[in-house]
Protein backbone atom coordinates (compact mmCIF):
# COMPACT_ATOMS: atom_id res chain seq x y z
CA UNK A 1 0.00 0.00 0.00
CA UNK A 2 0.77 3.91 -0.35
CA UNK A 3 3.35 5.69 2.46
CA UNK A 4 2.50 8.38 4.29
CA UNK A 5 5.08 9.97 7.39
CA UNK A 6 5.04 12.26 9.87
CA UNK A 7 7.93 14.36 11.22
CA UNK A 8 8.67 14.58 13.49
CA UNK A 9 7.46 11.46 15.49
CA UNK A 10 7.74 12.88 18.72
CA UNK A 11 8.16 16.62 20.12
CA UNK A 12 8.35 18.27 23.46
CA UNK A 13 7.73 21.88 23.46
CA UNK A 14 7.47 24.95 25.92
CA UNK A 15 4.10 26.43 26.40
CA UNK A 16 3.64 29.12 24.50
CA UNK A 17 5.85 28.39 21.42
CA UNK A 18 4.72 26.56 18.21
CA UNK A 19 5.40 23.38 16.71
CA UNK A 20 5.10 22.26 13.01
CA UNK A 21 4.32 19.00 12.20
CA UNK A 22 4.73 17.48 8.73
CA UNK A 23 2.73 14.97 6.50
CA UNK A 24 4.00 13.73 3.48
CA UNK A 25 2.18 11.38 1.19
CA UNK A 26 5.45 9.17 -0.14
CA UNK A 27 4.84 7.65 -3.31
CA UNK A 28 1.65 9.11 -4.43
CA UNK A 29 -0.34 12.55 -4.77
CA UNK A 30 -2.68 13.41 -2.58
CA UNK A 31 -5.49 15.92 -2.97
CA UNK A 32 -6.66 15.81 0.25
CA UNK A 33 -5.09 15.20 3.79
CA UNK A 34 -6.81 14.81 7.24
CA UNK A 35 -5.60 15.89 10.11
CA UNK A 36 -6.98 13.96 13.81
CA UNK A 37 -6.21 14.14 17.55
CA UNK A 38 -6.36 11.08 20.31
CA UNK A 39 -5.94 11.52 23.55
CA UNK A 40 -5.38 8.77 25.79
CA UNK A 41 -7.38 5.67 25.22
CA UNK A 42 -9.72 7.68 23.26
CA UNK A 43 -10.60 7.52 19.23
CA UNK A 44 -9.49 9.52 16.71
CA UNK A 45 -11.00 12.82 16.17
CA UNK A 46 -10.51 14.32 13.02
CA UNK A 47 -9.70 18.03 13.50
CA UNK A 48 -9.50 19.51 9.96
CA UNK A 49 -9.53 18.62 6.16
CA UNK A 50 -6.65 19.88 3.98
CA UNK A 51 -7.10 20.23 0.25
CA UNK A 52 -3.71 21.16 -2.03
CA UNK A 53 -3.96 24.50 -2.92
CA UNK A 54 -6.94 25.80 -0.85
CA UNK A 55 -7.88 26.61 2.85
CA UNK A 56 -8.40 23.86 5.19
CA UNK A 57 -11.83 22.94 6.56
CA UNK A 58 -11.64 22.86 10.06
CA UNK A 59 -14.37 20.82 12.38
CA UNK A 60 -16.47 22.55 14.74
CA UNK A 61 -14.86 23.12 17.84
CA UNK A 62 -11.38 23.05 16.50
CA UNK A 63 -9.44 26.62 16.34
CA UNK A 64 -8.49 27.20 12.92
CA UNK A 65 -6.27 30.22 14.35
CA UNK A 66 -4.04 27.54 16.86
CA UNK A 67 -4.42 24.83 14.85
CA UNK A 68 -2.60 26.34 11.31
CA UNK A 69 -2.57 24.00 8.13
CA UNK A 70 -1.01 24.38 5.19
CA UNK A 71 -1.28 21.83 2.06
CA UNK A 72 1.34 23.52 -0.34
CA UNK A 73 1.46 20.54 -2.40
CA UNK A 74 0.18 17.51 -3.56
CA UNK A 75 2.54 15.34 -0.92
CA UNK A 76 2.75 17.79 1.75
CA UNK A 77 0.29 18.96 4.38
CA UNK A 78 1.42 20.54 7.66
CA UNK A 79 -0.17 21.19 10.85
CA UNK A 80 1.33 23.92 13.38
CA UNK A 81 0.34 24.17 16.80
CA UNK A 82 0.63 27.78 18.16
CA UNK A 83 1.14 29.41 21.55
CA UNK A 84 0.97 25.74 22.02
CA UNK A 85 -0.66 25.02 26.05
CA UNK A 86 0.04 21.90 28.02
CA UNK A 87 -3.72 20.96 26.81
CA UNK A 88 -2.46 20.79 23.43
CA UNK A 89 -0.15 17.57 24.25
CA UNK A 90 -1.68 14.94 22.16
CA UNK A 91 -1.05 12.43 19.67
CA UNK A 92 -1.46 13.91 16.36
CA UNK A 93 -2.51 11.67 13.55
CA UNK A 94 -2.61 12.75 9.38
CA UNK A 95 -4.21 10.44 6.58
CA UNK A 96 -4.01 11.37 3.06
CA UNK A 97 -7.07 10.08 0.42
CA UNK A 98 -5.88 8.95 -3.12
CA UNK A 99 -8.89 9.22 -5.75
CA UNK A 100 -11.59 7.22 -4.16
CA UNK A 101 -13.17 6.74 -0.44
CA UNK A 102 -11.47 3.56 0.11
CA UNK A 103 -8.02 4.41 -0.51
CA UNK A 104 -7.14 6.32 2.70
CA UNK A 105 -3.69 5.79 4.51
CA UNK A 106 -2.43 6.85 7.45
CA UNK A 107 1.07 8.24 8.85
CA UNK A 108 2.54 6.56 12.06
CA UNK A 109 1.36 9.79 14.30
CA UNK A 110 3.38 12.43 15.60
CA UNK A 111 3.32 12.97 19.62
CA UNK A 112 3.32 16.31 21.31
CA UNK A 113 3.94 17.15 24.53
CA UNK A 114 3.50 20.79 25.86
CA UNK A 115 5.84 21.10 29.29
CA UNK B 1 -24.62 12.90 11.94
CA UNK B 2 -23.41 8.88 11.79
CA UNK B 3 -22.10 8.10 14.77
CA UNK B 4 -20.33 4.53 15.79
CA UNK B 5 -20.37 2.70 18.59
CA UNK B 6 -18.73 -0.35 20.13
CA UNK B 7 -19.88 -1.52 23.09
CA UNK B 8 -17.26 -3.56 24.50
CA UNK B 9 -14.03 -1.66 25.39
CA UNK B 10 -12.23 -4.62 26.55
CA UNK B 11 -12.01 -8.38 24.91
CA UNK B 12 -9.66 -10.73 26.07
CA UNK B 13 -9.50 -14.17 23.79
CA UNK B 14 -7.10 -17.31 24.25
CA UNK B 15 -4.19 -18.06 21.69
CA UNK B 16 -5.43 -19.90 18.59
CA UNK B 17 -8.94 -19.36 19.77
CA UNK B 18 -11.55 -17.25 18.00
CA UNK B 19 -13.17 -13.82 18.80
CA UNK B 20 -16.26 -10.90 17.71
CA UNK B 21 -15.42 -8.15 18.08
CA UNK B 22 -18.97 -5.90 18.03
CA UNK B 23 -19.94 -2.59 16.39
CA UNK B 24 -23.18 -0.61 15.32
CA UNK B 25 -23.72 2.35 13.65
CA UNK B 26 -26.45 4.79 13.12
CA UNK B 27 -26.53 6.43 9.31
CA UNK B 28 -29.74 7.61 7.31
CA UNK B 29 -27.49 6.77 4.34
CA UNK B 30 -27.94 3.59 1.75
CA UNK B 31 -24.59 3.79 0.05
CA UNK B 32 -21.55 3.95 2.50
CA UNK B 33 -18.31 2.08 3.42
CA UNK B 34 -17.26 0.06 6.76
CA UNK B 35 -13.89 -0.40 8.06
CA UNK B 36 -12.22 -2.37 10.80
CA UNK B 37 -9.14 -0.67 11.80
CA UNK B 38 -6.11 -2.18 13.96
CA UNK B 39 -3.96 0.44 16.39
CA UNK B 40 -0.99 -1.91 17.65
CA UNK B 41 1.24 0.02 20.79
CA UNK B 42 3.04 1.85 18.26
CA UNK B 43 0.09 3.55 17.24
CA UNK B 44 0.26 3.17 13.65
CA UNK B 45 -3.24 2.63 12.34
CA UNK B 46 -3.75 -0.94 10.17
CA UNK B 47 -6.75 -1.54 7.68
CA UNK B 48 -7.89 -4.82 8.91
CA UNK B 49 -10.97 -5.44 6.47
CA UNK B 50 -13.17 -2.95 4.40
CA UNK B 51 -16.51 -3.45 3.68
CA UNK B 52 -18.71 -1.75 0.72
CA UNK B 53 -22.78 -1.30 1.78
CA UNK B 54 -23.91 -2.34 -1.30
CA UNK B 55 -22.03 -6.44 -1.28
CA UNK B 56 -24.45 -8.26 0.20
CA UNK B 57 -21.34 -10.75 0.71
CA UNK B 58 -19.67 -10.27 3.84
CA UNK B 59 -15.55 -9.47 3.32
CA UNK B 60 -13.06 -11.40 4.51
CA UNK B 61 -9.13 -10.86 4.63
CA UNK B 62 -7.26 -14.73 5.95
CA UNK B 63 -8.23 -14.91 9.24
CA UNK B 64 -10.43 -11.49 9.56
CA UNK B 65 -14.16 -11.55 8.37
CA UNK B 66 -16.69 -9.71 8.96
CA UNK B 67 -20.74 -10.08 9.67
CA UNK B 68 -22.29 -7.42 8.03
CA UNK B 69 -25.93 -6.82 9.07
CA UNK B 70 -27.54 -3.56 6.75
CA UNK B 71 -30.73 -3.81 8.13
CA UNK B 72 -29.70 -4.00 12.01
CA UNK B 73 -26.78 -1.45 11.04
CA UNK B 74 -24.67 -3.81 12.59
CA UNK B 75 -20.82 -4.60 11.59
CA UNK B 76 -18.86 -6.84 13.66
CA UNK B 77 -15.40 -8.56 13.18
CA UNK B 78 -14.51 -12.28 13.54
CA UNK B 79 -10.82 -13.18 14.18
CA UNK B 80 -10.62 -16.91 14.14
CA UNK B 81 -7.07 -18.93 15.20
CA UNK B 82 -6.02 -15.36 17.11
CA UNK B 83 -2.80 -15.10 17.30
CA UNK B 84 -0.45 -12.69 20.35
CA UNK B 85 0.05 -10.15 17.31
CA UNK B 86 -3.50 -9.70 17.36
CA UNK B 87 -3.80 -7.75 20.92
CA UNK B 88 -4.10 -4.30 20.21
CA UNK B 89 -6.95 -1.66 19.86
CA UNK B 90 -9.14 -2.13 17.10
CA UNK B 91 -11.36 1.10 15.87
CA UNK B 92 -14.07 0.58 13.51
CA UNK B 93 -14.83 3.20 11.30
CA UNK B 94 -18.07 4.56 8.87
CA UNK B 95 -17.59 6.03 5.92
CA UNK B 96 -19.97 8.02 3.81
CA UNK B 97 -19.71 7.73 -0.39
CA UNK B 98 -19.78 11.07 -0.85
CA UNK B 99 -16.50 12.22 -1.83
CA UNK B 100 -16.34 14.84 0.94
CA UNK B 101 -17.10 12.93 3.85
CA UNK B 102 -14.53 11.21 6.27
CA UNK B 103 -14.53 8.51 8.56
CA UNK B 104 -16.27 8.43 11.78
CA UNK B 105 -14.82 6.17 14.17
CA UNK B 106 -16.09 3.80 17.27
CA UNK B 107 -14.52 4.70 20.41
CA UNK B 108 -12.51 1.40 20.28
CA UNK B 109 -11.90 -2.11 21.85
CA UNK B 110 -8.65 -2.78 22.91
CA UNK B 111 -7.77 -6.81 22.86
CA UNK B 112 -5.67 -8.56 24.29
CA UNK B 113 -4.82 -12.53 23.23
CA UNK B 114 -3.82 -14.51 26.20
CA UNK B 115 -0.67 -17.47 25.89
Amino acid sequence: GAVVSQHPSRVICKSGTSVKIECRSLDFQATTMFWYRQFPKQSLMLMATSNEGSKATYEQGVEKDKFLINHASLTLSTLTVTSAHPEDSSFYICSARLLTPLEQYFGPGTRLTVT
Amino acid sequence: AQTVTQSQPEMSVQEAETVTLSCTYDTSESDYYLFWYKQPPSRQMILVIRQEAYKQQNATENRFSVNFQKAAKSFSLKISDSQLGDAAMYFCAYRSSNYGQNFVFGPGTRLSVLP
